[in-house]
């Protein structure tokens, strides 16, 4: 079973409107923690946000907020105001306590910023 | 802010031959990974190392795989005989902490390529 499911395959948002990733993640370990990287074209992962489980605020982190519904297991990454610069394919991840904590990823979103 | 640095940044081989990647985590980290990307799909994990040793691994890290922390700096990733499709972009990354813990951070990677 997938462990960490991303629907949108693709997404496009206008510049400077906000646009929502969606990210959903099966695991029975209460202790985990969720994270979002962006990898541009050139590659690398950069880091953009982290959820621990047990936070209770959701964690915001300049324009990336992360709408974190433990019950229903989602951990969506919002946008705000997006920039021509956001067009890449974005990941979630997530690493568990009682599973080595290695990183899970999911399959990716690639998100179009149309200026 | 703090990085995980990888060299090189891309590397071309002949098949059969052995490669090195090479990185160098956050200097006060303690759990690292190799992570591999082959061109346009997921991040698939490979394998974690804490405190000296292999702490999990997965399917694709065969005998041909090895990895080292020869100097208690460089944390790096031997493929024995290269094969074509050994061509991926191989991330490393290291963490301070286990799930809970906020720093997890990616190298920009090596981009491989087996000819």
């Amino acid at each position: 079973a997938q462990k960490i499911t991303q629907t949108q395959p693709g997404m496009f948002v206008q510049e400077k409107e906000a646009v929502t990733l969606d990210c959903t993640y099966d695991t029975s370990d209460p202790s985990y923690g969720l994270f979002w990287y962006k990898q541009p074209s050139s590659g690398e992962m950069i880091f953009l946000i982290y959820q621990g489980s047990y936070d209770q605020q959701n964690a915001t982190e300049g324009r990336y907020s992360l709408n974190f519904q433990k019950a229903r297991k989602s951990a969506n990454l919002v946008i705000s105001a997006s920039q021509l610069g956001d067009s890449a394919m974005y990941f979630c991840a997530m690493r568990e306590d009682n599973y080595g904590q290695n990183f899970v990823f999911g399959p990716g979103t690639r998100l179009s910023v149309l200026p | 802010e703090p990085e995980v640095t990888q060299t090189p940044s891309h590397q071309v081989t002949q098949m059969g031959q052995e490669v090195i990647l090479r990185c160098v985590p956050i200097s006060n980290h303690l759990y690292f990974y190799w992570y591999r990307q082959i061109l346009g799909q997921k991040v698939e994990f490979l394998v974690s190392f804490y405190n000296n040793e292999i702490s999990e691994k997965s399917e694709i890290f065969d005998d041909q795989f090895s990895v080292e922390r020869p100097d208690g700096s460089n944390f790096t990733l031997k493929i024995r005989s290269t094969k074509l499709e050994d061509s991926a972009m191989y991330f490393c990354a290291s963490s301070g902490g286990g799930a809970l813990d906020t720093e997890a951070f990616f190298g920009q990677g090596t981009r491989l390529t087996v000819v």
